[in-house]
């Protein structure tokens, strides 16, 4: 099974910080194929069900804001939420779906300074 | 607009069986494999099954395999996750979500496991 390991577990940021959140898989989530990799983040609020942020890395879902940026290839991947906003406070999870048992990170929890 | 309804939470006791549906609208249901993950009380998330939209591929997580079973009926616009020998640790929020990216999930159906 593929491991993500998600850093770091918790982060205090204050409204208008930038923060980066980083996610490591233990195999490359690379496609050879089609060059596309494998990993989405998802942001949870309090009570809400997870939404989808970004997929394939640095793909935006439609109807997400343009702070909310992902990077990287292969085995490391970082999620950039750049001027946070309170409505930005949440759970965020990464997840790869490269090889089946899919496997998220342990996610990072967002906190208000 | 896309929605997903999970339905048939609830508690049982250990050992005991439970079915969850997932209704979906808003999209072309069959066109879709779809996922069911889990969130344990204050913990993470958890993927627990895969089947793909004509059912011929069909996966789990290693937790479940041989006591869940994942299945759907595209008629009825509607997925299913069968539980069988339920155990403490099945505890947990049960949500459906549509494709591998995961673009669309339920509100949660709740599951508790205790005696």
């Amino acid at each position: 099974d593929i491991v993500m390991t998600q850093s770091p577990f918790s982060l205090a940021v204050s409204e208008g910080e930038m923060v980066t959140i980083n996610c490591k898989s233990s195999q490359s989530l690379l496609s050879s194929g089609n060059q596309k990799n494998y990993l989405a983040w998802y942001q949870q609020k309090p009570g809400q069900s997870p939404k989808l942020l970004i997929y394939y890395a640095s793909t935006r879902q439609s109807g997400v804001p343009d702070r909310f940026i992902g990077s990287g290839s292969g085995t490391d991947f970082t999620l950039t939420i750049s001027d946070v906003q309170a409505e930005d406070l949440a759970d965020y999870y990464c997840l790869q779906h490269y090889s089946y048992p899919d496997t998220f990170g342990a996610g990072t929890k967002l906190e208000l300074k | 607009e896309v929605q997903l309804v999970e339905s048939g939470g609830g508690l049982v006791q250990p050992g005991r069986s439970l079915k969850l549906s997932c209704v979906a609208s808003g999209f072309t249901f069959s066109n879709y494999g779809m996922n069911w993950i889990r969130q344990a009380p204050g913990k993470g998330l958890e993927w627990v099954a895969y089947i793909s939209s004509g059912s011929s591929y069909i996966y789990y997580a290693e937790t479940v395999k041989g006591r869940f079973t994942i299945s759907r009926d595209n008629a009825k616009n509607t997925l299913y996750l069968q539980m069988t020998s339920l155990r403490s640790e099945d505890t947990a929020l049960y949500y459906c979500a549509r494709r591998d990216v995961m673009d669309a999930w339920g509100q949660g159906a709740s599951v508790t496991v205790s005696s």
